[in-house]
């Protein structure tokens, strides 16, 4: 599974929208980029994926660049339970086993 | 919703006892993983089952095992526990090649 690169962290206001960047600049053609995130002491929570085409549900947008090696993750009005560790996942479709979770960025929401 | 629960949330040992931890989903997955998380080296995986009564190996396997009698349950033992498997262990299921589901996580302190 490919590479990715996050910022370690990032702040946002309450009520602003949250972009987090994903670097995967080694992605292959068959690799679905994942988010999840994760609040403090609890285990990790499924947020979104997409291979090509931009996505949207209840919880956020993803916006994946034209070459496939960067997407952004959109959390278009945060709150203070949006104050997680979120990680960007490369994977390849189909594949069973494990999620490879990185670093990630840690997002703190302030008031 | 899937739901994905664990025995306890948080556990004390000592060292050489033998710890079960369960793990039990709802949603008739085929698959189930054990992680564990510790600061600065992320998730890890330790065991995974695809299917009743199959276990593969993970990255970290050494010193744990694993039964999976029933499809629903995935049970990860510490044959003798000792200090530096002190961590938090997170259960994941997924139906075969989907997005991983986790569990709130058990933290194991081993003394």
């Amino acid at each position: 599974d490919a590479k990715t690169t996050q910022p370690p962290s990032m702040d946002c206001a309450e009520g602003r929208a949250a972009n987090l960047p994903c670097n995967h600049s080694t992605i292959s053609g068959n690799e679905y980029v994942y988010w999840y995130r994760q609040i403090h002491s609890q285990g990790p929570q499924y947020i979104i994926h997409g291979l090509k085409n931009n996505e949207t549900n209840e919880m956020a947008s993803l916006i994946i660049t034209e070459d496939r090696k960067s997407s952004t993750l959109i959390l278009p009005h945060a709150t203070l339970r949006d104050t997680a560790v979120y990680y960007c996942i490369v994977r390849v479709a189909d594949s069973w086993g494990k999620f490879q979770f990185g670093a990630g960025t840690q997002v703190v929401v302030t008031p | 919703d899937v739901k994905v629960t664990q025995s306890s949330r948080y556990l004390v040992k000592r060292t050489g006892e033998k710890v079960f931890l369960e793990c039990v989903q709802d949603m008739d997955h085929e698959n189930m993983f054990w992680y564990r998380q510790d600061p600065g080296l992320g998730l890890r995986l330790i065991y995974f089952s695809y299917d009743v009564k199959m276990k593969e190996k993970g990255d970290i396997p050494e010193g744990y095992s694993v039964s999976r009698e029933k499809k629903e349950r995935f049970s990860l033992i510490l044959e003798s526990a000792s200090t530096n498997q002190t961590s938090m262990y997170l259960c994941a299921s997924s139906l075969q090649g989907m997005k991983q589901y986790f569990g709130p996580g058990t933290r194991l302190t081993v003394t």
